[in-house]
């Protein structure tokens, strides 16, 4: 079955660490998106990618890096420098930017700072 | 620019009652409008999208929203609530002139009483 794979779904950093999560799509969609979630302030959006070795800052990029290499795949390092990266990370995939199509959402990873 | 609100942060109804969740939008030109669903630490479902045509939509679940463009409003309602339908509920927009990217609101929380 097609679909988005989030790994892992729980995920522990130290201070100082950077880590890395994953995100890999098997639909064959262009378009792919980090979002972070943190209660009560919805979705924001960290960096997003419509094309292969392309990708655009979204709105708290700050302390966040990814890398599109693959159109499978748009993993997300969560650097030192994002002072406060404990959330809920959500990754999503669209089938194209044009038309009508909404987004396939992953299953998240928690990350927890400890 | 474009943007979402949904102005309740909890809704409570109780089982076999009608559900409604709202959401207004802002957006120039015509919408692209959306609902999904998010259960505790998963990501989010799509429900429905309402494109063109009929305002009336139906979805997943024996959901439905109503678009009323003269209100900007794009409420979910479900005729009879179930516990199961317990979960955070969010609404997303997009111009229809603009690539995929989509503007979510904060989120409402549905919480059904048996």
């Amino acid at each position: 079955d097609g679909g988005i794979t989030q790994s892992p779904k729980y995920l522990f950093r130290k201070e100082g660490q950077n880590v890395t999560l994953s995100c890999e799509q098997n639909l064959n969609h262009d378009a792919m998106y980090w979002y972070r979630q943190d209660p009560g302030q919805g979705l924001r959006l960290i960096y997003y990618s419509q094309i292969v070795n392309d990708f655009q800052k979204g709105d708290i990029a700050e302390g966040y890096s990814v890398s599109r290499e693959k159109k499978e795949s748009f993993p997300l390092t969560v650097t030192s420098a994002q002072k406060n990266p404990t959330a809920f990370y959500l990754c999503a995939s669209q089938l194209a930017t044009g038309g009508d199509y909404g987004y396939t959402f992953g299953s998240g990873t928690r990350l927890t700072v400890v | 620019a474009q943007s979402v609100a949904q102005p309740e942060d909890q809704v409570n109804v109780a089982e076999g009652n009608p559900l409604t969740v709202k959401c207004t939008y802002s957006v120039s030109g015509n919408p692209y409008l959306f609902w999904y669903v998010q259960y505790p630490n998963r990501g989010l479902q799509f429900l429905l999208k309402y494109i063109t045509g009929d305002n009336l939509v139906k979805g997943s679940y024996g959901f439905e929203a109503e678009f009323n463009k003269s209100q900007t409003s794009f409420h979910l309602k479900k005729p009879s609530a179930l516990v199961s339908d317990s979960a955070l509920y969010f609404c997303a927009v997009r111009r229809t002139d603009s690539w995929g990217k989509l503007q979510f609101g904060a989120g409402t929380q549905v919480v059904v009483t048996p």
